[in-house]
């Protein structure tokens, strides 16, 4: 069974600083998915990256898989507190019906 | 326009109750699916239906009967409600091959048995 770890659980800073949350797999990642979920809502995908190595950047975030596909980073430059919330990595599982298998997540909050 | 909607929004029940979920996507999508998130933030997968046939049931109890009358609908019962089940519920519809998968979650359904 495949366990994905998603360091550090809890994240707190102020509005402008960067940050970096981590997923790490037990195994290799089939296509690995980074969501966003705010307080009351469902998640919503941010990215989906597939080769190893592979850079996607979405305005102030930059997504990193790894070379070997076991590990992927989240980088957010100047946080804004509209970027609070859960983020959520997940497997995509290489089925054409999308069973995703999450990480527990990673809880930012940006003060103001 | 809602493209996955659920209903209701919160869900609040005594233990041995029978209710229900519904969840309704108008994007078209083949593949829809019911996710539970319990109290801390896991997310894991229950049921999914591509074209209203049963493609994925993971290890769930059978007091869960997921029910899909057309692919844009996806309901779920639960019978004999139990503290446990107390979690937020969330469907989900998809469509797109593994590496471009675009998985559509709708706003959750927050059930607490009492």
């Amino acid at each position: 069974t495949q366990l994905l770890e998603q360091s550090p659980q809890f994240l707190s800073i102020q509005e402008g600083e960067n940050l970096t949350v981590y997923c790490n797999s037990s195994s290799v990642f089939s296509s690995l998915q980074w969501y966003r979920q705010e307080p009351g809502e469902g998640p919503v995908l941010l990215v989906t990256v597939v080769t190893g190595g592979e850079v996607k950047k979405l305005k102030r975030l930059t997504f990193q898989f790894g070379d070997a596909r076991k590990d992927s980073s989240l980088h957010i430059t100047a946080a804004q507190t509209g970027d609070t919330g859960l983020y959520l990595c997940a497997d995509a599982g290489g089925t054409s019906y999308g069973k995703l298998t999450f990480g527990q997540g990673t809880i930012l909050t940006v003060h103001p | 326009d809602t493209a996955v909607s659920q209903t209701p929004k919160y869900l609040v029940t005594q233990m041995g109750n029978d209710k229900s979920i519904k969840c309704e996507q108008n994007l078209g999508h083949d593949t829809m699916y019911w996710y539970k998130q319990d109290s801390k933030k896991f997310l894991k997968i229950m049921f999914s239906y591509n074209n209203k046939e049963l493609i994925i049931n993971e290890t769930v109890p059978n007091r869960f009967s997921p029910k899909s009358p057309d692919k844009a609908h996806l309901n779920l019962h639960i019978n004999s409600l139990e503290l446990g089940d107390s979690a937020v519920y969330f469907c989900a519809s998809s469509q797109g091959t593994p590496s471009h998968n675009i998985m559509v979650f709708g706003p959750g359904t927050r059930l607490t048995v009492l």
